[in-house]
């Protein structure tokens, strides 16, 4: 496709299930990026992925949290025993490169909204 | 740790008027900016890209500007349009990731 998917586009699921959203970037974009929006808050960096260099977890807000990037390409961010503080939407951003290896801009999809009961 | 304040939170301005979105970050040693704009329902779309080294960037009816030493961005749009109402966020980013200001939510009314 043109843009970057996500899917599902909204996930109710109750406390304490396991869920998993998919994120399909552009094609040849190497570097992918994960974050959370909460109602009325920024957005909120989770974890970035760069061509076949091990992943920045730096943001995963807790064990529960867990992303992969399989191929180079489709990433799929896993949370487990989710929580009623993980509702907000999950949007996945792809680009050609890290910002400090050149200018691409960062393209977003349209996110998934999880709402944990 | 880097910190990106958005004023005004949000803004409500009749069709054509001229208006600046401000940006503010606390540390300067930043690879480039980004102004985003985000829809209801809808993800962040890519405005304007502005490198380091640069002072702004225009398209359209928007023009962005950078003082990378003060710490400071401006998103200048000219002759609003009710087309124009969304959510406007500036992002600074180092070697590797972005970090978002909370946004400024603008209205432009007929």
């Amino acid at each position: 496709g043109a843009g970057v998917s996500q899917s599902p586009s909204n996930k109710v699921t109750e406390k304490g299930k396991d869920v998993e959203l998919r994120c399909d970037p552009i094609s040849g974009h190497t570097a992918l990026y994960w974050y959370r929006q909460s109602l009325g808050q920024g957005l909120e960096f989770l974890i970035y992925f760069q061509g076949n260099s091990a992943p920045d977890k730096s943001g995963l807000p807790s064990d529960r949290f867990s992303a992969e990037r399989t191929g180079g390409s489709v990433s799929t961010l896993t949370i487990q025993r989710t929580q009623q503080e993980d509702s907000a939407v999950y949007l996945c951003a792809s680009s050609l490169a890290l910002p400090g290896q050149g200018t691409s801009p960062l393209h977003f999809g349209n996110g998934t909204r999880l709402t944990v009961t | 740790k880097q910190e990106v304040t958005q004023i005004p939170a949000a803004l409500s301005v009749p069709e054509g008027e001229n208006l600046v979105l401000n940006c503010s970050f606390t540390d300067s040693a930043i690879y480039n900016l980004q102004w985003f704009r985000q829809d209801p329902g809808k993800g962040l779309t890519s405005l304007l890209l502005i490198q380091s080294s640069q002072r702004e960037q225009t398209s359209g009816r928007l023009n962005a500007s950078l003082d990378k030493s003060s710490g400071r961005s401006t998103l200048y749009i000219a002759a609003s349009q009710p087309g124009d109402s969304a959510t406007y966020l500036c992002a600074v980013s180092g070697t590797d990731k972005l970090i978002f200001g909370t946004g400024t939510r603008l209205q432009v009314f007929p």
